[in-house]
C-alpha cells in the first residue's frame, strides 16, 4: 500500500531534550515536505527536500534541521525543543515539484513540549 | 511571498444542499493548487488537484475551478451529506523567489446537518 509513515504519532517531552521525527514514503517519491499545523495559523511549511541531499528552508524553519540522505526517509530534527514548537506536525511527499504532482500526506506526530 | 485565504472559515448547510467554497492567492505564478480534506484529529485526504494549465477538475459530487490571473479558485460541492462534514484546505505551489513553496489557507469548517 502507498503511504507515508510518521513515527511517533504522539510524543511529550521537556525542553531543550533533543528529539527526532522519522517519516518514510514507499512511492519512490522525490518531493518531501515537513509542516507545523497551528490553531488559527494553518499549515505552514517547515522544510522540504527536492531530492537526496537537497533540502532547503520553508516559512518557519527556526528550531528544526532535516536531513535527506535516502530517497524515502525524511527525518525531522528538534535540536533543543522549546514549548513555541509543540504543535501537530505532518510529512508529506509529491512524486517531483511539478504541476501535475499530488501531494500524499502522513497520519501526523502530535508534539507537546513542556 | 504567497498568500492564501479561505472564505468562508465556518459553513454550516442543511443536507442536500449544493455549496461552494473559496480560496484565494496572491501570486498568480503557481505550479498547481490542490484541494484537501481534514477530518478531527486526522491526516489530510486530498480531494482534487488542478494543474496551473487546468480550468476545473472534477471528481464524483465534486468540482474544482481555478481563474489564476484573479488568483481564485472554487470547491463546489453539490447535493452534500452529512459525511462531508470536515475543515477543506486549499493549498497553492508556488516558485517563490527560486524555492518551490507549498502554502495553505487556514481552511473552511463544514458542517451538513442532517
Amino acid at each position: 500500500e502507498a503511504q507515508v509513515t510518521q513515527n511517533p504519532r504522539y510524543l511529550i517531552t521537556v525542553t531543550g531534550k533533543k528529539l527526532t521525527v522519522t517519516c518514510s514514503q514507499n512511492m519512490n517519491h522525490e518531493y518531501m515536505s515537513w509542516y507545523r499545523q497551528d490553531p488559527g495559523l494553518g499549515l505552514r511549511q517547515i522544510y522540504y527536500s527536492m531530492n537526496v541531499e537537497v533540502t532547503d528552508k520553508g516559512d518557519v524553519p527556526e528550531g528544526y534541521k532535516v536531513s535527506r540522505k535516502e530517497k524515502r526517509n525524511f527525518p525531522l530534527i528538534l535540536e533543543s525543543p522549546s514549548p513555541n514548537q509543540t504543535s501537530l506536525y505532518f510529512c508529506a511527499s509529491s512524486l517531483g515539484p511539478g504541476s501535475t504532482d499530488t501531494q500524499y500526506f502522513g497520519p501526523g506526530t502530535r508534539l507537546t513540549v513542556l | 511571498k504567497q498568500e492564501v485565504t479561505q472564505i468562508p472559515a465556518a459553513l454550516s448547510v442543511p443536507e442536500g444542499e449544493n455549496l461552494v467554497l473559496n480560496c484565494s492567492f496572491t501570486d498568480s505564478a503557481i505550479y498547481n493548487l490542490q484541494w484537501f480534506r481534514q477530518d478531527p484529529g486526522k491526516g489530510l485526504t486530498s480531494l482534487l488537484l488542478i494543474q496551473s494549465s487546468q480550468r476545473e477538475q472534477t471528481s464524483g459530487r465534486l468540482n474544482a475551478s481555478l481563474d489564476k490571473s484573479s488568483g481564485r479558485s472554487t470547491l463546489y460541492i453539490a447535493a452534500s451529506q452529512p459525511g462531508d462534514s470536515a475543515t477543506y484546505l486549499c493549498a497553492v505551489r508556488s516558485n517563490s523567489g527560486g524555492y518551490q513553496k507549498v502554502t495553505f489557507g487556514i481552511g473552511t469548517k463544514l458542517q451538513v446537518i442532517p
